[in-house]
């Protein structure tokens, strides 16, 4: 079956240290998203790729950063910059054209020790 | 960013009364999408509308889109448990998505 798996489920981070969150697409899109959820907030776009090698910025893209080597993978690093990062973390993907639905992981729901 | 408002937030209903969620812009939208995430789960795409003044419908659901193209609207008939969630609309600009605040449905039985 073809879909988007987030790794891990649940992820625990030290102050001070960098994670990597996991999105990978078997579903041949060109275009991926990473987003943040608040609890009881709506999803706020971090970062987005619409090709291989390219990226750009979502409107809460400061402590984080991502690539996009492979059209399937796009990792998503919360760094030591970002203050506030327990959230829950969802990956989209959507064919590249405009008014395509986007599909969803599981997401990684990502907490401070 | 686009601005795209959703009203109510939280929304509690008995089952079998009706639900209805808005989703308004103040700039005229090319398309819009809504998405249902069940309660610990992630956003499912439900539907997209494109056209001014267009109506769909699935099963109980009824989605409409603004003659203007600055809001719309899904209401729910008869609601069952299995509606409980929350409904975002979204909005594609062509290169991201804007994503409502999200209406939250918790149905009584």
């Amino acid at each position: 079956d073809g879909g988007i798996t987030q790794s891990p489920k649940y992820l625990f981070r030290k102050e001070g240290q960098n994670v990597t969150l996991s999105c990978e697409q078997n579903l041949n899109h060109d275009a991926m998203y990473w987003y943040r959820q608040d609890p009881g907030q709506g999803l706020r776009l971090i970062y987005y790729s619409q090709i291989v090698n390219d990226f750009q910025k979502g409107d809460i893209a400061e402590g984080y950063s991502v690539s996009r080597e492979k059209k399937e993978s796009f990792p998503l690093t919360v760094t030591s910059a970002q203050k506030n990062p327990t959230a829950f973390y969802l990956c989209a993907s959507s064919r590249q054209s405009s008014n395509q639905p986007q599909h969803f992981g599981d997401g990684t729901r990502l907490s401070i020790l | 960013g686009q601005q795209v408002m959703q009203i109510p937030q939280y929304q509690h209903v008995q089952e079998g009364e009706d639900f209805t969620t808005y989703c308004n812009s103040s700039t005229t939208l090319s398309n819009i999408q809504w998405y249902k995430q069940r309660p610990g789960g992630h956003p499912v795409f439900l539907i997209q509308l494109v056209k001014s003044g267009e109506v769909k419908k699935q099963k109980r659901l009824t989605f409409q889109f603004g003659e203007a193209k600055k809001n719309s609207s899904l209401h729910i008939t008869a609601t069952q448990t299995t509606d409980v969630g929350t409904y975002f609309c979204a909005v594609d600009t062509g290169n991201q998505f804007y994503f409502g605040t999200g209406t939250s449905l918790t149905v009584i039985p």
